[in-house]
C-alpha cells in the first residue's frame, strides 16, 4: 500500500467561499480519484483526476464547482467551489497503486455554514 | 449504467458467530470486487478483493465467494470479534481504463460481546 495525506483534514467554510483540498501520495501512482462521502452514506466518484489533463467527471458533478489539478503522478488537488451547506461532507481521494486496487486518503471533513 | 446492491444494511450478531454481507452487480464486465471496512471516522480499508477469474480467496477469518453466473458476490466473516463491527462496503470495477469502483450502499455490522 501507499501512505496518502490529505490537507485540510477539516474545515468550517462560509457559503460562497472556496475550498482546495489537497491529496499526496508517498509514491507515483497511475490513477487518483475524488469521491464525496454524505454522513451515514456510501462512497460518491466526483472525478477521475488525470495526469496532464483534465478531470473526467462523473455524471452530477461539474468542473465549475470541482475544479481539479493533477500536476504531476503523487499530488492533486479537488477545490469545492461557491460553496453552500450541502456541500458538507466527507471529501476522499484515492490512489490507484495497481491497475485495481485503490487506497484512500483520511478525507477532509468539511463543514459549510 | 452500473448499479452495486448491498444487503442487509445492517447486521448484528453475537461475538464468535459469522456474518455474511452480499452484493449484487449488473455490469457483466465488471470483473474486479474489493471489500472495505470503514470505522467512524476513518478512511475506507481494503481488506480483501477478488478478481472474476477466482470464486473465492480467504484471509484469515475474512473470505469472498463470486458467482459470475448470478452476478453477486458475498464477504464472509467468521468468528466475530468485537473490532470487526464498523461499516462494510463492497464495490465493483471493470476494465474501462480508469477501473473506477462503483460502490454498494454499505453494511453497518455491529458484533454484540
Amino acid at each position: 500500500s501507499a501512505v496518502i495525506s490529505q490537507k485540510p483534514s477539516r474545515d468550517i467554510c462560509q457559503r460562497g467561499t472556496s475550498l482546495t483540498i489537497q491529496c499526496q501520495v508517498d509514491s507515483q501512482v497511475t490513477m487518483m480519484f475524488w469521491y464525496r462521502q454524505q454522513p451515514g452514506q456510501s462512497l460518491t466518484l466526483i472525478a477521475t483526476a488525470n495526469q496532464g489533463s483534465e478531470a473526467t467527471y462523473e455524471s452530477g458533478f461539474v468542473i465549475d464547482k470541482f475544479p481539479i489539478s493533477r500536476p504531476n503522478l503523487t499530488f492533486s488537488t479537488l477545490t469545492v467551489s461557491n460553496m453552500s451547506p450541502e456541500d458538507s461532507s466527507i471529501y476522499l481521494c484515492s490512489a490507484g497503486l495497481s491497475q485495481e486496487t485503490q487506497y484512500f486518503g483520511p478525507g477532509t471533513r468539511l463543514l459549510v455554514l | 449504467g452500473e448499479n452495486v446492491e448491498q444487503h442487509p444494511s445492517t447486521l448484528s450478531v453475537q461475538e464468535g458467530d459469522s456474518a455474511v454481507i452480499k452484493c449484487t452487480y449488473s455490469d457483466s464486465a465488471s470483473n474486479y470486487f474489493p471489500w472495505y471496512k470503514q470505522e467512524l471516522g476513518k478512511r475506507p480499508q481494503l481488506i480483501i478483493d477478488i478478481r472474476s477469474n477466482v470464486g473465492e480467496k480467504k484471509d484469515q477469518r475474512i473470505a469472498v465467494t463470486l458467482n459470475k453466473t448470478a452476478k453477486h458476490f458475498s464477504l464472509h466473516i467468521t468468528e466475530t470479534q468485537p473490532e470487526d463491527s464498523a461499516v462494510y462496503f463492497c464495490a465493483a470495477s471493470k476494465p474501462s481504463g480508469t477501473y473506477k469502483y462503483i460502490f454498494g450502499t454499505g453494511t453497518r455490522l455491529k458484533v454484540l460481546a
